[in-house]
């Protein structure tokens, strides 16, 4: 238990529909991420939040939109999305500023299907 | 951020020490080198990090050499429970959000 919950755990999807998944931390940090983990391929961050302003977007298409409402919740809509966004989504968190220690906490991943 | 290069693959035998290479040779003075690993189908947990002098926490020990070039970290009793993906990655404290960026790191399979 990392102090991340992530909802739901699993999620299939068609490509009309739109879904949305949900992330929660209790560690108090006040910077939250979401990655993306494709199958045979290296965890690619998608976007990243500090004190609720989204500071990193990496060239992540709209089909993909996120919402921090507050420091401890952070959302990623999703919709029309393809086959190929089927993967592993991952949310972490950190404090920030960090000093020398920079970890990121991450929660379990939603493993995203879309048919 | 500099690049680091790890094996893709390595084998341990269960209460051995695995040590895991990794490669740095573009890093600067202000980088640093932290190690997280995944377990199957699970999120990447952190390990340790460290500047230049060697660390050691519960979980393991970062041995980086002189010139920072090069790291290894070290799991003194590798447990079946240790099987996984591990990564090395560079970043510095200016990095901007904070971000990690990660490779495809070293698949650890301990073996009884």
């Amino acid at each position: 238990e990392t102090g991340v919950t992530q909802t739901p755990r699993h999620l299939v999807m068609g490509m009309t529909n739109k879904k949305s998944l949900k992330c929660e931390q209790h560690l108090g940090h006040n910077a939250m991420y979401w990655y993306k983990q494709s199958a045979k391929k290296p965890l690619e961050l998608m976007f990243v939040y500090n004190f609720k302003e989204q500071t990193e977007n990496n060239s992540v298409p709209s089909r993909f939109s996120p919402e921090c409402p507050n420091s401890s919740h952070l959302f990623l809509h999703l919709h029309t999305l393809q086959p190929e966004d089927s993967a592993l989504y991952l949310c972490a968190s950190s404090q920030v500023p960090h000093g020398t220690s920079s970890e990121q906490y991450f929660g379990p991943g939603t493993r995203l299907t879309v048919t | 951020d500099a690049k680091t290069t790890q094996p893709p693959s390595m084998d341990c035998a269960e209460g051995r020490a695995a040590n895991l290479p990794c490669n740095h040779s573009t890093i600067s003075g202000n980088e640093y080198v932290y190690w997280y690993r995944q377990i199957h189908s699970q999120g990447p947990q952190y390990i340790i990090h460290g500047l230049k002098n060697n660390e050691t926490n519960e979980m393991a020990s970062l041995i980086i050499t002189e010139d920072r070039k090069s790291s290894t970290l070290i799991l003194p009793h590798a447990t079946l429970r240790d099987t996984a993906v591990y990564y090395c990655i560079v970043r510095s404290l200016n990095n901007a959000g904070n971000m990690l960026t990660f490779g495809g790191g070293t698949r650890l399979m301990v073996k009884p």
